[in-house]
């Protein structure tokens, strides 16, 4: 069965430092999300691409966030610099596409710590 | 924003009980709700999908209701199993963004 696959699986950093995630999603699958899930809470949306194109980066912190999809096949989402307050796990999603109705598929995430 | 609210304290049950799961919502109408199953440490796992016309959606021992005056859904186990035990999630769609609930962690004893 098709899965979305994301590494690394763990990632320990220090503050100021950079990190990066990188995600592949189900073959065929238009939309690609971005998720930070803080320990206790539920997933909260970061980003959404529709193929290569960003749809909603509205809860995206610009200022140390970056995310692209740059073939609209498989994604990396950058942080610079990390800062305590980031860790968390990062899950990636995909679904078939935007409209409505559809199913996402999750990864099994990046527990990030930051030290 | 869009807030959800899911029963804010774990919820333990008896083998063979039905387990109920509530999610309230306020400041949007989505077109449909979703409920997802989460282990530790994994990623959540999508279980039913209710549209705003739909009262109620079933799936094996699964159960969905969705009452759009009350803005909340609920989400039953029925012969809930050890091997039910997670958290559940709820989400729901607010325009062209994506909302999830805190979840409710559910453990079923033996």
């Amino acid at each position: 069965e098709a899965e979305v696959a994301q590494s690394p699986r763990y990632k320990i950093t220090e503050k100021s430092q950079a990190v990066a995630f990188w995600c592949d999603p189900i073959s065929g699958h238009a939309t690609l999300y971005w998720y930070r899930q803080i320990l206790g809470q539920g997933p909260e949306l970061l980003v959404q691409f529709q193929d290569e194109s960003v749809v909603d980066d509205s809860q995206l912190p610009k200022d140390r966030f970056s995310a692209e999809r740059l073939k609209g096949v498989d994604s990396t989402l950058k942080i610079q610099p990390a800062e305590l307050g980031d860790s968390a796990m990062y899950l990636c999603a995909s679904s078939l596409s935007l409209a409505g109705f559809i199913e996402q598929f999750f990864g099994p995430g990046t527990r990030l710590t930051v030290l | 924003s869009q807030k959800i609210e899911q029963n804010s304290e774990a919820l333990n049950i008896q083998e063979g009980k039905t387990a109920t799961l509530t999610c309230n919502y306020t400041n949007y109408s989505p077109a449909y709700l979703q409920w997802y199953r989460q282990d530790p440490g994994r990623g959540p796992v999508f279980l039913l999908l209710i549209r705003e016309n739909e009262k109620e959606k079933r799936k094996e021992r699964l159960k969905v209701t969705f009452d759009t005056t009350l803005k909340q859904s609920l989400f039953h186990i029925t012969a809930s199993q050890p091997a039910d035990s997670a958290t559940y999630l709820c989400a729901l769609d607010a325009g062209n963004q994506f909302y999830f609930g805190t979840g409710t962690s559910l453990t079923v004893i033996p």
